[in-house]
């Protein structure tokens, strides 16, 4: 298995851009998170899905991000406009639910956002 | 508050030493605690999971421990390599039907020649 599948690895962008961050979860997993990792804050879960569906988007800092699941193997994490207080390392992690009392979360290799 | 809080910041041993990490947490309802092991410009990777009844685990030279009265888990490190050198991150899980992560911002180990 090719673990969970993050693009692109590196994004350098200009304040006011769209940004759009993809990310190929395990084959077979139910469950899709998005997490952001700062010096300052560690890492934090912006969202999760179910089976495609949107759980809980408590985390997602403000209506400047914006996530979808269309299909089990695709999902996305978009911000517009970015800001330079967006800069940090965005993963995303896939789990299977049922397989095993731990859910064990699987982790991307992140896309480190910089926005100048 | 749910809050995971590690210590040292940061360290730095020579190789083939031993060293532990420390880990306190004030979470409820717990369900399990992790700890995970993120080199530089990759994803976290899990070492150990415990649950409340477990209170030790080993992976190779990497052993944890917990103590569920006090909250307090460690992780120690035998005889460390250079590829040790990474940043470890203790995470514990809530009982909450989806296990939600809450995450320490980690202790970040160099491992020196």
């Amino acid at each position: 298995d090719a673990g969970v599948i993050q693009s692109p690895r590196h994004e350098v962008t200009e304040m006011g851009q769209e940004v759009t961050l993809r990310c190929k979860p395990i084959s077979g997993h139910d469950y899709l998170f998005w997490y952001r990792q700062t010096m300052m804050r560690g890492l934090e879960l912006l969202i999760y899905f179910n089976n495609n569906v949107p759980i809980d988007d408590s985390g997602m800092p403000e209506d400047r991000f914006s996530a979808k699941m269309p299909n089990a193997s695709f999902s996305t994490l978009k911000i517009q406009p970015s800001e330079p207080r967006d800069s940090a390392v965005y993963f995303c992690a896939s789990s299977a639910s049922g397989r095993s009392t731990y859910n064990e979360q699987f982790f991307g290799p992140g896309t480190r956002l910089t926005v100048l | 508050k749910n809050q995971v809080e590690q210590s040292p910041q940061s360290l730095i041993i020579l190789e083939g030493k031993n060293c532990t990490l420390q880990c306190n947490y004030t979470v409820s309802p717990f369900s399990n605690l992790r700890w995970y092991k993120q080199d530089t410009g990759r994803g976290p990777v899990s070492l150990t999971i415990m649950t409340f009844s477990e209170n030790t685990k080993s992976n190779g030279r990497y052993t944890a421990t917990l103590d569920a009265d006090t909250k307090q888990s460690s992780l120690h490190i035998t005889a460390s390599q250079l590829s040790d050198s990474a940043s470890y991150i203790c995470v514990v899980s809530l009982n909450t039907g989806f296990q939600k992560l809450v995450f320490g911002t980690g202790t970040r180990l160099l491992v020196s020649p």
